[in-house]
């Protein structure tokens, strides 16, 4: 157990809604990392946030939006979904703001889009 | 500029038998490498990590990285495959404050 913790597990929705999905760190880590993974794309990197503030930033769409809160728990907000946002959805966190600490993994979020 | 290449898709192994998985990378500076592990419907977790101290670094679960500059290769190997090893591994490259780069991931099969 990684201490990450995100929910749902599991979400299926339709085409065109909106959905929330959410990590909370490991206790202390003031970092959040978003990722996508999915068959065709990997391991995609979307986003990062260091205690409240925007980090980092990589392939997220526009139609993609997060933010981490003052008690470091963060959202990531997919709206208007397409088919293709089908994928696991994993949070990291870890302790400060650079990449070359170890990143701590939840056990991600199952999206399906029908 | 940073990338970060697996060389092979899936890697094939039997039981008892030495484990090598290969990652070559590209980085403009010196950069810390990661390797991590991912099992069936579980999140990542780290294998082992190279941040400019011994270029041979040992991980959990028996495994170990050279870090080989001339060769910009960060090879992960285990002496002897055990079934739990069967999972999808990553490597991974970053510097500073750039994002992370993740390999495509290599799946490792391991055949009693």
């Amino acid at each position: 157990d990684s201490g990450v913790t995100q929910t749902p597990k599991h979400l299926i929705t339709a085409t065109g809604q909106r959905v929330t999905l959410r990590c909370s760190p490991r206790s202390g880590d003031l970092s959040v990392y978003w990722y996508q993974q999915s068959l065709d794309q990997g391991l995609q990197f979307l986003i990062q946030y260091y205690n409240g503030e925007e980090r980092a930033k990589g392939n997220i769409l526009e139609r993609f939006s997060a933010q981490q809160f003052p008690d470091l728990h963060s959202e990531l907000n997919l709206s208007s979904l397409e088919l293709g946002d089908s994928a696991l959805y994993f949070c990291a966190s870890s302790a400060l703001g650079e990449t070359y600490n170890e990143q701590f993994f939840g056990p991600g979020t199952r999206l399906t889009v029908l | 500029a940073q990338s970060v290449t697996q060389l092979d898709s899936h890697v094939s192994v039997s039981e008892g038998t030495p484990v090598l998985l290969r990652c070559n990378y590209s980085s403009s500076y010196s950069p810390s490498l990661f390797w991590y592990v991912q099992h069936p419907n579980k999140g990542l977790q780290l294998l082992l990590k190279y941040t400019s101290a011994a270029t041979l670094v040992k991980g959990i679960n028996g495994f170990e990285a050279e870090f080989k500059k001339s060769e910009t290769s960060f090879h992960l190997t285990k002496p002897s495959a055990h079934m739990s090893d069967a999972a999808e591994y990553f490597c991974v490259v970053s510097f500073g404050s750039y994002i992370p780069t993740f390999g495509r991931g290599t799946s490792l099969i391991v055949h009693p």
